[in-house]
């Protein structure tokens, strides 16, 4: 079955560049879908950041739109997010998912948790 | 945004009991509305889509209802493993945008 794994660095220092990758095993990111990106920081709830369709289209959440940028790359089956100029509010648990037919989140990385400090 | 409110914000219940979530969008978002089960250090997990459809694997004690701006989720006999964290999501419109969350304690 299909899953989904994030990884990149787990510190980032204040004003830097947040990277992380969504590896997507067990099937094709081109089979129709779209990929999303959803963070939590400690102790709250769920943000939606931002989705890309294999196309490479993307929509992104307007209260982080200038800072980020979701990318695709079909021939690794995996797609990525960076996200500039963070600061401590970004600190949070990174999570990639799919989202399904009915605009929903049906399938969900571990998430990956990601400290802004110096 | 369309702003999700979930009450109550959490709730205690015993093993056995019937426990209902409500969730209110701030505007119409037709029955584009999904719930999930969260538990501590774990990502979310999918129960209910499109309002009442239950999600594959998902027991049927997991039941969701309504449409327009408010939404139920209804859990008639609480099991063990049903202590976690519950989020609605509205998929009405972009961006997608979630309730705070109940928190589902054991009495």
């Amino acid at each position: 079955q299909v899953q989904l794994q994030e990884s990149g660095p787990g510190l980032v220092n204040p004003s830097g560049t947040l990277s992380l990758t969504c590896a997507v095993s067990g099937g094709s990111i081109t089979n129709g879908n779209w990929w999303t990106w959803v963070r939590q920081p400690p102790g709250k709830g769920l943000e939606l950041i931002g989705e890309i369709y294999h196309s490479g289209s993307t929509n992104y959440n307007p209260s982080l739109k200038s800072r980020v940028t979701i990318l695709v790359d079909k021939s690794k089956n995996h797609f990525s997010l960076r996200l500039n100029s963070v600061t401590a509010a970004d600190t949070a648990v990174y999570y990639c998912a799919r989202k399904g037919s009915s605009w929903c989140f049906d399938l969900w990385g571990r998430g990956t948790l990601v400290t802004v400090s110096s | 945004d369309i702003q999700m409110t979930q009450s109550p914000s959490s709730v205690s219940a015993s093993v056995g009991d019937r426990v209902t979530i409500t969730c209110r969008a701030s505007q119409d978002i037709s029955r584009w509305l999904a719930w999930y089960q969260q538990k501590p250090g774990k990502a979310p997990e999918l129960l209910i889509y499109a309002a009442s459809s239950l999600q594959s694997g998902v027991p049927s004690r997991f039941s969701g209802s309504g449409s327009g701006t408010d939404f139920t989720l209804t859990i008639s006999s609480l099991q063990p493993e049903d202590f976690a964290t519950y989020y609605c999501q509205q998929g009405n419109s972009f961006p997608y945008t979630f309730g705070q969350g109940t928190k589902l304690e054991i009495k």
